[in-house]
C-alpha cells in the first residue's frame, strides 16, 4: 500500500519556469517530510525537508509548501534549469518507525532549454 | 555534508553465488541504516532496517535468509545476497540516519548495481 501518493508522474517545464510536484499522505503520525533528487544510476540526494509544524520552507530555488489539514505537501522549483532534470521523490517518515522513509512513486522532471 | 559510501558500485556474479555490499557512514555515527531496492524507473522499496548491534527488521515479503544484513558498528552495515539468482538483479541502495540533532536526517549511498548471470 502506497503511503505517500505523488503526482505528476512526469513533468516537462521550460527553462526559467516553475516546477511543481505534489504529494499526499494519510498517516497523521508522519512527522518528517523530505524531498530527494535522483539522477540516473545514482543514489537519492536530500534536497529539502520540512516538519508539520511549519507551513513553508525555502532553500534557494527550492520551496516546500505544507498543508497539515489537507495532508498534502508540495515542492516548488523556481527558475527551473536543465540541470534540474532528474527524478524527484517525496517521502514521509515517523519517529516510531525509526524514521524509515516511505517514498512516493517519483516524478521525472525534464527542463527544456 | 554527510557522506554515505557504498561499495561496490557495480558487481556481476554468477547464479548461485553470494555477493556482499558494504555501506559506510563516513562522517557521522549511524545508529540506524536502511536497505532499499530499486527497479528501473520505479520508486525505492524498503527491504530492511538495521540498528547497530541488533538484528535487522525485514519488510514483509523480503526473505531474511536470502538478504543477510549485518550492522556491526555505528559506521558499517553490510547486505549479503545469498544464492543469487537473475531475478535478484537490481539497484540496491543503503541509507543511514544521522542520530545527531533532530535525528531524522537520512543520507543515501550511491547505490550498487547487481547483475546476476
Amino acid at each position: 500500500q502506497q503511503q505517500v501518493k505523488q503526482s505528476p508522474q512526469s513533468l516537462i517545464v521550460q527553462k526559467g519556469g516553475i516546477s511543481i510536484i505534489n504529494c499526499a499522505y494519510e498517516n497523521t503520525a508522519f512527522d518528517y517530510f523530505p524531498w530527494y533528487q535522483q539522477f540516473p544510476g545514482k543514489g537519492p540526494a536530500l534536497l529539502i525537508a520540512i516538519r508539520p509544524d511549519v507551513s513553508e520552507k525555502k532553500e534557494g530555488r527550492f520551496t516546500i509548501s505544507f498543508n497539515k489539514s489537507a495532508k498534502q505537501f508540495s515542492l516548488h522549483i523556481m527558475d527551473s534549469q536543465p540541470g534540474d532534470s532528474a527524478t524527484y521523490f517525496c517521502a514521509a517518515s515517523k519517529k516510531s518507525a525509526g524514521y524509515a522513509l516511505n517514498f512516493g512513486k517519483g516524478t521525472s522532471l525534464l527542463v527544456t532549454p | 555534508g554527510a557522506v554515505v559510501s557504498q561499495h561496490p558500485s557495480r558487481v556481476i556474479c554468477k547464479s548461485g553465488t553470494s555477493v556482499k555490499i558494504e555501506c559506510r557512514s563516513l562522517d557521522f555515527q549511524a545508529t540506524t541504516m536502511f536497505w532499499y531496492r530499486q527497479f528501473p524507473k520505479q520508486s525505492l522499496m524498503l527491504m530492511a532496517t538495521s540498528n547497530e548491534g541488533s538484528k535487522a527488521t525485514y519488510e514483509q515479503g523480503v526473505e531474511k535468509d536470502k538478504f543477510l544484513i549485518n550492522h556491526a558498528s555505528l559506521t558499517l552495515s553490510t547486505l549479503t545476497v545469498t544464492s543469487a539468482h537473475p531475478e535478484d538483479s537490481s539497484f540496491y541502495i543503503c541509507s543511514a540516519r544521522d542520530g545527531q540533532g533532530s535525528g531524522n536526517t537520512i543520507y543515501f549511498g550511491e547505490g550498487s548495481w547487481l547483475t546476476v548471470v
